[in-house]
Protein backbone atom coordinates (compact mmCIF):
# COMPACT_ATOMS: atom_id res chain seq x y z
CA UNK A 1 0.00 0.00 0.00
CA UNK A 2 1.10 3.46 -0.71
CA UNK A 3 2.16 5.51 2.16
CA UNK A 4 3.53 9.67 2.72
CA UNK A 5 5.89 10.72 5.25
CA UNK A 6 6.44 14.43 6.18
CA UNK A 7 8.38 16.10 8.56
CA UNK A 8 8.70 17.28 11.03
CA UNK A 9 5.26 17.57 12.25
CA UNK A 10 6.19 20.73 14.08
CA UNK A 11 8.60 23.76 13.41
CA UNK A 12 9.88 26.68 15.28
CA UNK A 13 12.07 29.09 13.04
CA UNK A 14 13.46 32.53 13.42
CA UNK A 15 12.77 34.91 10.99
CA UNK A 16 15.66 35.22 8.20
CA UNK A 17 16.27 31.56 9.07
CA UNK A 18 16.18 29.01 5.86
CA UNK A 19 13.65 26.32 5.46
CA UNK A 20 13.70 22.64 4.27
CA UNK A 21 10.57 20.32 4.29
CA UNK A 22 10.50 16.91 3.06
CA UNK A 23 8.03 14.77 1.66
CA UNK A 24 8.23 10.93 0.40
CA UNK A 25 6.07 8.83 -0.62
CA UNK A 26 5.83 4.92 -0.64
CA UNK A 27 4.46 2.36 -2.73
CA UNK A 28 4.18 4.06 -5.74
CA UNK A 29 5.91 5.09 -8.85
CA UNK A 30 5.92 8.87 -10.84
CA UNK A 31 3.15 9.99 -8.69
CA UNK A 32 2.10 13.96 -8.84
CA UNK A 33 3.14 15.55 -6.27
CA UNK A 34 1.66 18.91 -4.24
CA UNK A 35 2.58 21.54 -1.52
CA UNK A 36 -0.26 22.92 -0.15
CA UNK A 37 -0.20 25.69 2.82
CA UNK A 38 -2.67 26.65 5.33
CA UNK A 39 -2.98 29.63 7.10
CA UNK A 40 -4.15 29.98 10.64
CA UNK A 41 -8.41 29.51 9.90
CA UNK A 42 -8.31 29.22 6.22
CA UNK A 43 -8.73 27.24 3.51
CA UNK A 44 -6.04 25.38 1.62
CA UNK A 45 -3.76 27.04 -0.77
CA UNK A 46 -1.75 25.24 -3.67
CA UNK A 47 1.83 26.17 -3.67
CA UNK A 48 3.35 23.80 -6.14
CA UNK A 49 2.86 20.63 -7.76
CA UNK A 50 4.97 18.26 -9.84
CA UNK A 51 4.33 15.65 -12.61
CA UNK A 52 7.58 14.46 -12.40
CA UNK A 53 11.54 14.74 -11.19
CA UNK A 54 12.72 18.06 -11.90
CA UNK A 55 9.41 19.21 -13.14
CA UNK A 56 8.02 22.05 -10.93
CA UNK A 57 5.03 24.45 -11.34
CA UNK A 58 4.49 27.37 -8.99
CA UNK A 59 0.86 28.29 -8.09
CA UNK A 60 1.94 31.70 -6.54
CA UNK A 61 4.62 34.10 -6.12
CA UNK A 62 6.45 33.53 -2.89
CA UNK A 63 9.10 33.52 -0.38
CA UNK A 64 9.20 29.72 -0.77
CA UNK A 65 10.81 26.65 -3.32
CA UNK A 66 10.30 23.16 -4.34
CA UNK A 67 12.04 21.01 -5.71
CA UNK A 68 11.70 17.15 -6.45
CA UNK A 69 15.69 15.42 -6.83
CA UNK A 70 14.09 11.98 -7.01
CA UNK A 71 11.08 10.50 -8.01
CA UNK A 72 9.00 9.98 -4.98
CA UNK A 73 10.69 12.85 -3.06
CA UNK A 74 9.60 16.45 -2.56
CA UNK A 75 11.21 19.22 -0.55
CA UNK A 76 9.80 22.67 0.26
CA UNK A 77 12.40 25.23 0.58
CA UNK A 78 13.02 29.01 1.89
CA UNK A 79 16.66 31.02 1.87
CA UNK A 80 14.95 33.38 4.52
CA UNK A 81 11.91 33.38 6.49
CA UNK A 82 9.34 36.02 7.12
CA UNK A 83 6.46 35.82 9.67
CA UNK A 84 4.14 35.74 6.85
CA UNK A 85 5.34 32.08 6.08
CA UNK A 86 4.17 30.64 9.18
CA UNK A 87 1.37 28.09 8.69
CA UNK A 88 0.43 24.80 8.21
CA UNK A 89 2.17 22.74 5.20
CA UNK A 90 0.67 19.90 3.58
CA UNK A 91 2.20 17.78 0.93
CA UNK A 92 0.16 15.21 -1.13
CA UNK A 93 0.55 12.56 -3.50
CA UNK A 94 -1.78 11.85 -6.58
CA UNK A 95 -1.69 8.85 -9.14
CA UNK A 96 -2.44 11.23 -12.55
CA UNK A 97 -5.62 12.47 -12.43
CA UNK A 98 -6.77 10.33 -9.38
CA UNK A 99 -7.93 11.56 -5.64
CA UNK A 100 -4.63 12.86 -4.14
CA UNK A 101 -3.62 11.44 -0.35
CA UNK A 102 -2.37 13.86 1.85
CA UNK A 103 0.09 13.96 4.73
CA UNK A 104 -0.36 14.64 8.35
CA UNK A 105 1.32 18.00 7.79
CA UNK A 106 3.96 20.27 9.35
CA UNK A 107 2.88 23.36 11.39
CA UNK A 108 5.52 25.72 10.82
CA UNK A 109 5.83 29.28 12.80
CA UNK A 110 8.11 31.87 12.32
CA UNK A 111 8.90 33.47 15.47
CA UNK B 1 -9.04 29.04 -8.28
CA UNK B 2 -12.19 26.94 -6.46
CA UNK B 3 -14.81 26.69 -8.88
CA UNK B 4 -17.14 25.39 -5.82
CA UNK B 5 -20.10 27.14 -3.02
CA UNK B 6 -20.94 25.55 0.04
CA UNK B 7 -22.17 26.93 3.04
CA UNK B 8 -19.94 28.01 5.79
CA UNK B 9 -20.88 25.95 8.45
CA UNK B 10 -23.90 22.93 9.46
CA UNK B 11 -25.12 21.57 12.71
CA UNK B 12 -26.04 17.98 12.63
CA UNK B 13 -27.34 15.50 15.35
CA UNK B 14 -25.12 12.74 16.20
CA UNK B 15 -27.00 9.50 14.46
CA UNK B 16 -28.93 11.48 11.97
CA UNK B 17 -27.69 12.23 8.65
CA UNK B 18 -25.91 15.01 7.59
CA UNK B 19 -26.46 16.01 4.11
CA UNK B 20 -23.36 18.72 3.14
CA UNK B 21 -24.54 21.03 -0.46
CA UNK B 22 -22.42 21.93 -2.80
CA UNK B 23 -22.89 24.58 -5.97
CA UNK B 24 -20.56 23.91 -8.84
CA UNK B 25 -22.53 25.45 -11.53
CA UNK B 26 -20.08 25.97 -14.23
CA UNK B 27 -18.60 22.60 -14.16
CA UNK B 28 -17.62 21.28 -17.50
CA UNK B 29 -18.23 17.91 -19.01
CA UNK B 30 -14.92 16.64 -18.34
CA UNK B 31 -14.80 17.68 -14.76
CA UNK B 32 -14.96 15.04 -11.77
CA UNK B 33 -16.42 16.49 -8.20
CA UNK B 34 -14.50 15.76 -5.22
CA UNK B 35 -14.81 15.23 -1.71
CA UNK B 36 -12.79 15.75 1.33
CA UNK B 37 -13.13 16.32 4.56
CA UNK B 38 -10.49 18.15 7.19
CA UNK B 39 -10.38 17.30 10.95
CA UNK B 40 -8.89 19.55 13.17
CA UNK B 41 -5.13 20.12 12.92
CA UNK B 42 -4.50 16.76 10.36
CA UNK B 43 -4.31 16.69 6.85
CA UNK B 44 -7.17 15.83 4.39
CA UNK B 45 -8.91 12.62 3.97
CA UNK B 46 -10.21 11.54 0.21
CA UNK B 47 -14.01 10.95 1.03
CA UNK B 48 -15.99 10.43 -2.54
CA UNK B 49 -15.83 11.42 -5.85
CA UNK B 50 -17.66 11.40 -9.01
CA UNK B 51 -18.69 12.46 -12.72
CA UNK B 52 -22.41 12.07 -13.31
CA UNK B 53 -24.03 8.99 -11.46
CA UNK B 54 -24.34 8.61 -8.02
CA UNK B 55 -21.83 7.12 -5.87
CA UNK B 56 -21.33 5.33 -2.62
CA UNK B 57 -18.99 3.73 -0.73
CA UNK B 58 -17.96 2.93 2.76
CA UNK B 59 -17.71 6.40 4.69
CA UNK B 60 -20.54 8.20 2.09
CA UNK B 61 -22.93 8.73 -0.80
CA UNK B 62 -22.87 11.77 -3.52
CA UNK B 63 -25.53 12.61 -5.19
CA UNK B 64 -25.23 14.51 -8.07
CA UNK B 65 -27.97 16.59 -10.02
CA UNK B 66 -28.58 15.73 -13.55
CA UNK B 67 -27.58 18.97 -15.05
CA UNK B 68 -24.19 18.34 -12.32
CA UNK B 69 -24.93 21.61 -11.09
CA UNK B 70 -25.07 20.85 -7.62
CA UNK B 71 -24.48 17.88 -5.38
CA UNK B 72 -24.96 16.70 -2.23
CA UNK B 73 -22.48 14.71 0.35
CA UNK B 74 -24.43 12.72 2.28
CA UNK B 75 -22.88 10.95 5.89
CA UNK B 76 -25.70 8.12 6.40
CA UNK B 77 -25.20 8.00 10.40
CA UNK B 78 -23.16 11.13 11.26
CA UNK B 79 -20.97 10.60 14.66
CA UNK B 80 -19.08 12.94 16.91
CA UNK B 81 -15.84 11.56 14.91
CA UNK B 82 -17.36 13.15 11.92
CA UNK B 83 -16.68 16.75 13.01
CA UNK B 84 -14.68 18.34 10.41
CA UNK B 85 -14.38 21.03 7.13
CA UNK B 86 -15.54 19.35 4.25
CA UNK B 87 -14.01 20.44 1.17
CA UNK B 88 -15.87 19.92 -2.20
CA UNK B 89 -13.66 20.21 -4.99
CA UNK B 90 -13.93 19.91 -8.86
CA UNK B 91 -11.61 18.43 -10.82
CA UNK B 92 -10.95 18.01 -15.01
CA UNK B 93 -10.04 14.29 -15.76
CA UNK B 94 -6.69 15.22 -17.54
CA UNK B 95 -6.25 18.00 -14.42
CA UNK B 96 -3.22 17.94 -12.41
CA UNK B 97 -4.07 20.22 -9.69
CA UNK B 98 -6.48 20.04 -6.63
CA UNK B 99 -8.39 23.48 -5.74
CA UNK B 100 -9.70 23.90 -2.42
CA UNK B 101 -12.24 26.43 -1.44
CA UNK B 102 -13.10 27.31 2.17
CA UNK B 103 -15.42 23.77 2.67
CA UNK B 104 -18.27 23.47 4.97
CA UNK B 105 -17.90 23.46 8.91
CA UNK B 106 -19.81 20.20 10.08
CA UNK B 107 -20.41 19.99 13.72
CA UNK B 108 -21.99 17.07 14.97
CA UNK B 109 -23.92 17.76 18.31
CA UNK B 110 -24.00 15.12 20.85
Amino acid sequence: SQTIHQWPATLVQPVGSPLSLECTVEGTSNPNLYWYRQAAGRGLQLLFYSVGIGQISSEVPQNLSASRPQDRQFILSSKKLLLSDSGFYLCAWSQRSNEAFFGQGTRLTVV
Amino acid sequence: DAKTTQPTSMDCAEGRAANLPCNHSTISGNEYVYWYRQIHSQGPQYIIHGLKNNETNEMASLIITEDRKSSTLILPHATLRDTAVYYCIVRPSTGNQFYFGTGTSLTVIP
